[in-house]
Order: C-alpha cells, then structure tokens, then sequence
C-alpha cells in the first residue's frame, strides 16, 4: 500500500461544477502539499498545509491531520483547471523528502 | 525569470549511453531535489542537497546514477549505460533551508531510451 493514496484517479466534469480530490495518507507528516501538473512536465505548488484550511481564488485546500486525510476542492471549474493534481506529504522522519500520490487526472468540459 | 531551469527538455538516446542532465535551482535557495516520474505516476524522490553535500539518496538511485552540486549552485544528474527503464521525466525542485518551505519544481527532463 502507498503512503499517499489518492482518489479518484479520474474526474471528468462540466465547467462550472463543484470539484473534490482527496488525500489520505498512512504516515505523520510535518506538511502536506497540493501540487498542479500539466502537459509538458512543469508542476506548480498550489498549497503547503500543515493544520486547517487555506484558500486562494477558486482553490481551496483542507486537512484532517488526525484521520490524516486531505481534500482540495476546485469550485466554479473552467477548462483551464484541467490538469493532474497531485497530494505530496513530507514525513515527520523522512527530512526534506516529498511522498507522492498517484495523481488525479483533472478534465473540464466546456 | 528566476525559476528553477533544468536542460535538455528532451533528451532521446540509445540504449548503453550515457547522459547527464544539468538543474539550475533559484540563486537564494540552498535545497536541491531530483525526482524522477514514469508515466501515469508521482513523482519518487531520488536525492537531495544542502549547500554542496548530498544529504540522502533513494534505493532508486543505482550505481549508474550520479549526482553532484559541486559549489552548491547548479546540479547535474548523470545516468551511466542507459536502460530502457530509465524511460522518464527526471525533475528538478529547490526550496529555501529552514524550515517548512515550498518546494518549486522546473520543467522537468524527459528521456527517452531507444
């Protein structure tokens, strides 16, 4: 079993929905990362959680370090969220490394 | 733009050959990480640096792998008698020492192996 495990792996929605992926993971961390991935290779880091809730623009991230489980939420989608989304954690043993999910594959339909 | 470069962006060669791969972090920070990511996965973790010293490396990192950051700015990550399997996009992240910092990742490498 994975130490980050992500679902789905697969969404396809219509523009304009309420999006949710999920993050669980079986290690404590010091930080849990969303980072966005789009063709071609490049990933951008969208959040670094370590407690709570954080937001920006449509994006909004949450953690439950006691059931150890992420979720970050896409609200009002538009075809230019479609990208792969993947949950990383850094383990509160492992140093500086990052543990990465799978991925989820992000597809908005106009 | 002061982000983190990695070259070549593609690099295709035959198997048995050897390649390396050069990672230009940003100027102030002092973390260097390579990841390497097969299609359809996350990425793993392959090594990192602090300054110039390489502070750990994965079990993926077989004796072909070499990496070196020699004055603790750019890296390089060289692959020796390349295998079919080294197929993959090999990243690059930096982040500032210090604490719980976000790391930001380049383009990445992609290499192919005939």
């Amino acid at each position: 079993k994975n130490e980050v495990e992500q679902s789905p792996q697969n969404l396809t929605a219509q523009e304009g929905e309420f999006i949710t992926i999920n993050c669980s993971y079986s290690v404590g961390i010091s930080a849990l990362h969303w980072l966005q991935q789009h063709p071609g290779g490049g990933i951008v880091s969208l959040f670094m959680l370590s407690s709570g809730k954080k937001k920006h623009g449509r994006l909004i991230a949450t953690i439950n370090i006691q059931e150890k489980h992420s979720s970050l939420h896409i609200t009002a989608s538009h075809p230019r969220d479609s990208a792969v989304y993947i949950c990383a954690v850094r383990s509160e043993t492992s140093g500086s490394r990052l543990t990465f999910g799978e991925g989820t594959q992000l597809t908005v339909n106009p | 733009d002061t982000g983190v470069s990695q070259n070549p962006r593609h690099k295709i060669t035959k198997r048995g050959q050897n390649v390396t791969f050069r990672c230009d972090p940003i100027s102030e920070h002092n973390r260097l990480y390579w990841y390497r990511q097969t299609l359809g996965q996350g990425p793993e973790f392959l090594t990192y640096f602090q300054n110039e010293a390489q502070l750990e490396k994965s079990r993926l990192l077989s004796d072909r792998f070499s990496a070196e950051r020699p004055k603790g700015s750019f890296s390089t990550l060289e692959i020796q008698r390349t295998e079919q399997g080294d197929s993959a996009m090999y990243l690059c992240a930096s982040s500032l020492d210090g604490g719980l910092t976000p790391q930001h990742f380049g383009d990445g490498t992609r290499l192919s192996i005939l």
